[in-house]
């Protein structure tokens, strides 16, 4: 079985950064896919972009290439992924998943974007 | 990207009845595509995973077909806890995309 828990919720104010943190219980957390996916109040699911922490190498919807950054910390088993010059419309509920697939979900973190 | 049409929008139904979504995706996926399942206030649940196989610990009531570009979830006989939203989303292609939803309501 495999829980992610994450962060709590945020505000910020426009213009700024937030950071989201996902902890990761599984056994094999180096090789393991963690996406970020996001919903806007009352919306649908968009994909940001997805790590595998042992390579290294995430990858980024277009959307959102250069204002997202996804990092794993191995010693932590935890995955992050920071978002920059927040505007109004990022405010939404923040998730990790984990798997190929979303085969596990974290609980979400609201980010609330508001001056 | 490829893009992911869900109908209807909404489907209104009762109890016991079978409930029948589909997702077209706008060019072939094969056979890279899941069902998820949310209710108010939750994370989404993974229900069917490569168009036809059952996540761990789904019931038997919930089936998947298609390939290509056409796809059906199917609810045999709805139960109360089964009303909520359902997406389809592929991983055939960079960026991951899910469709717009299905709400299944209570008639």
């Amino acid at each position: 079985q495999v829980q992610l828990v994450q962060s709590g919720a945020e505000m910020r104010n426009p213009g700024s950064s937030v950071k989201v943190s996902c902890k990761v219980s599984r056994t094999t957390f180096s090789s393991y896919t963690i996406h970020w996916v996001r919903q806007a109040p009352g919306q649908g699911l968009e994909w940001m972009g997805r790590t595998i922490p042992m390579f290294r190498a995430p990858i980024y919807a277009q959307k959102f290439q250069g204002r997202i950054t996804i990092t794993a910390d191995e010693s932590r088993t935890t995955v992050y992924m920071e978002v920059t010059t927040l505007r109004s419309e990022d405010t939404a509920v923040y998730y990790c998943a984990g798997g190929d697939y979303f085969d596990y979900w974290g609980q979400g973190s609201l980010v609330t974007v508001s001056s | 990207e490829i893009v992911l049409t869900q109908s209807p929008a909404t489907l209104s139904l009762s109890p016991g009845e079978r409930a029948t979504l589909s997702c077209r995706a706008s060019q072939s996926v094969s056979s890279y595509l899941a069902w998820y399942q949310q209710k108010g206030g939750q994370a989404p649940r993974l229900l069917i995973y490569d168009a036809s196989t059952r996540a761990t610990g789904i019931p038997a009531r919930f089936s998947g077909s298609g390939s290509g570009t056409d796809f059906t979830l199917t609810i045999s006989s709805l139960e109360p806890e089964d009303f909520a939203v359902y997406f389809c989303q592929q991983r055939s292609t960079w960026p991951l995309t899910f469709g717009g939803g299905t709400k299944v309501e209570i008639k």
